[in-house]
């Protein structure tokens, strides 16, 4: 069955340091892969997608992702974070099953702290 | 302007009773969705629909229904048969563009129950 992993309920990191959220797939083909960001009471804002080509993949706010295809994963990076990044994150998972458009599922999120 | 509009924002359901969620769109998309965000949580997929007349049943779709009568509508139906409806509820569509697929999402409906 298709689904979408998000291991981590809840991270701390430091302001300044290093970031890393993981999110991990089970589909037999590759699928479309984003990340979004929902800060609280706002609506789900794309951060990077992947569809194919290059496997890391540059977004807004100075984050990245690295598909895997071996891990079936698809990892959120930032080397830096803000305070301003604290919010939850939701990887997403396209399952194509149509021609024009595939089924689309999320992961259970992330919520991120900072530490100041 | 091109989007997605849910209403109404906010909804309140009585004890057997059925709610109907609304969900628009003009911009021509030929895929729609909902989900269920409870708090603290991702985003459920209940149903899906990738053209007119035709629907899939997602994660949840149980004490929900929904039809696609037209392309720009997508309505939810939260019958008496949910036992647990309180939720954020999302609307969203998608257009592939050769490999490049974009998901819009609507502003939301919070549904409640008296």
């Amino acid at each position: 069955a298709q689904s979408v992993t998000q291991p981590d309920i809840h991270i701390t990191v430091s302001e300044g340091a290093s970031l890393e959220l993981r999110c991990n797939y089970s589909y037999g083909a590759t699928p479309y892969l984003f990340w979004y960001v929902q800060s609280p009471g706002q609506g789900l804002q794309l951060l990077l997608k992947y569809f194919s080509g290059d496997t890391l993949v540059q977004g807004i706010k100075g984050f990245e992702a690295e598909f895997k295809r071996s891990q079936s994963s698809f990892n959120l990076r930032k080397p830096s974070v803000h305070w301003s990044d604290a919010a939850e994150y939701f990887c997403a998972v396209g399952f194509p099953v149509y021609s024009s458009a595939s089924k689309i599922i999320f992961g259970s999120g992330t919520r991120l702290s900072i530490r100041p | 302007d091109g989007g997605i509009t849910q209403s109404p924002k906010y909804l309140f359901r009585k004890e057997g009773q059925n709610v109907t969620l609304s969900c628009e769109q003009n911009l021509n998309h030929d895929a729609m969705y909902w989900y269920r965000q409870d708090p603290g949580q991702g985003l459920r997929l209940i149903y899906y629909s990738q053209i007119v007349n035709d629907f899939q049943k997602g994660d949840i779709a149980e004490g929900y229904s929904v039809s696609r009568e037209k392309k720009e509508s997508f309505p939810l139906t939260v019958t008496s048969a949910q036992k647990n409806p309180t939720a954020f509820y999302l609307c969203a569509s998608s257009v592939r563009d050769g490999v490049n697929e974009k998901l819009f999402f609507g502003s939301g409906t919070q549904l409640s129950v008296l």
